[in-house]
């Protein structure tokens, strides 16, 4: 299986400051990569697919990177609904992997 | 697009319990579907798909042998039987759907809260 090791596990930010999430897959994924917010009690959403693809209707502000086994996400202006965590994943190869999840919490 | 969970509750180790998906918006038979669980304060685990037109499955190793996915597309409705349940399996299962790229999550219900325990 391939895993994904996300950095780091947690973060602390401000309104208005860029943020970068790390993703290291264990082998090469291509551009396999896809990126989730989830929200306290809440579903996953879907922001980012194949690295770097915006989902429609996310703003923005969202960018992702990378290709084979090293992806970001960043947050270029970090707005208080962007507090939550963000998931990696992987669709390469069945069985489809997550990253341990990144908390990005209020300063 | 609308995906409603139901079925979940408090069942003891080594029972069973099926849960469903409720599908709308979309049109059902087109789309794989999956089932995502996520233990309590946990990261979030794909356990199972189904391609659409639930021809061929797909399980995660931790619960291959005990949980059978299957759709009803006539019903536009998911299901996971669960059985020879654990503590383990205590989870928000969460139904997802598989966009036109497989194995890339589009959208998600609210997910419904599974318990094992004694």
């Amino acid at each position: 299986d391939i895993q994904l090791t996300q950095s780091p596990s947690s973060l602390s930010a401000s309104v208005g400051d860029r943020v970068t999430i790390t993703c290291r897959a264990s082998q090469s994924i291509s551009n396999y990569l896809n990126w989730y917010q989830q929200k306290a009690g809440k579903a996953p959403k879907f922001l980012i697919f194949v690295a770097s693809s915006l989902q429609n209707g996310v703003p923005s502000r969202f960018s992702g990177s990378g290709s084979g086994t090293d992806f970001t996400l960043t947050i270029s202006s970090l707005q208080p609904e962007d507090f939550a965590t963000y998931y990696c994943q992987q669709s390469y190869s069945s069985p489809w992997t997550f990253g341990q999840g990144t908390k990005v919490e209020i300063k | 697009v609308q995906l409603l969970e139901s079925g979940g509750g408090l069942v003891q180790p080594g029972g069973s319990l099926r849960l469903s998906c409720a599908a709308s918006g979309f049109i059902f038979s087109s789309y794989a579907m999956s089932w995502v669980r996520q233990a309590p304060g946990k990261g979030l685990e794909w356990v199972s798909g189904i391609s659409d037109s639930g021809g061929s499955t797909y399980y995660a190793d931790s619960v291959k042998g005990r949980f059978t996915i299957s759709r009803d597309n006539s019903k536009n409705t998911l299901y996971l039987q669960m059985n020879s349940l654990r503590a383990e399996d205590t989870a928000v299962f969460y139904c997802a759907r598989d966009s036109s790229t497989s194995g890339t999550f589009d959208f998600w219900g609210q997910g419904t809260l599974v318990t094992v325990s004694s």
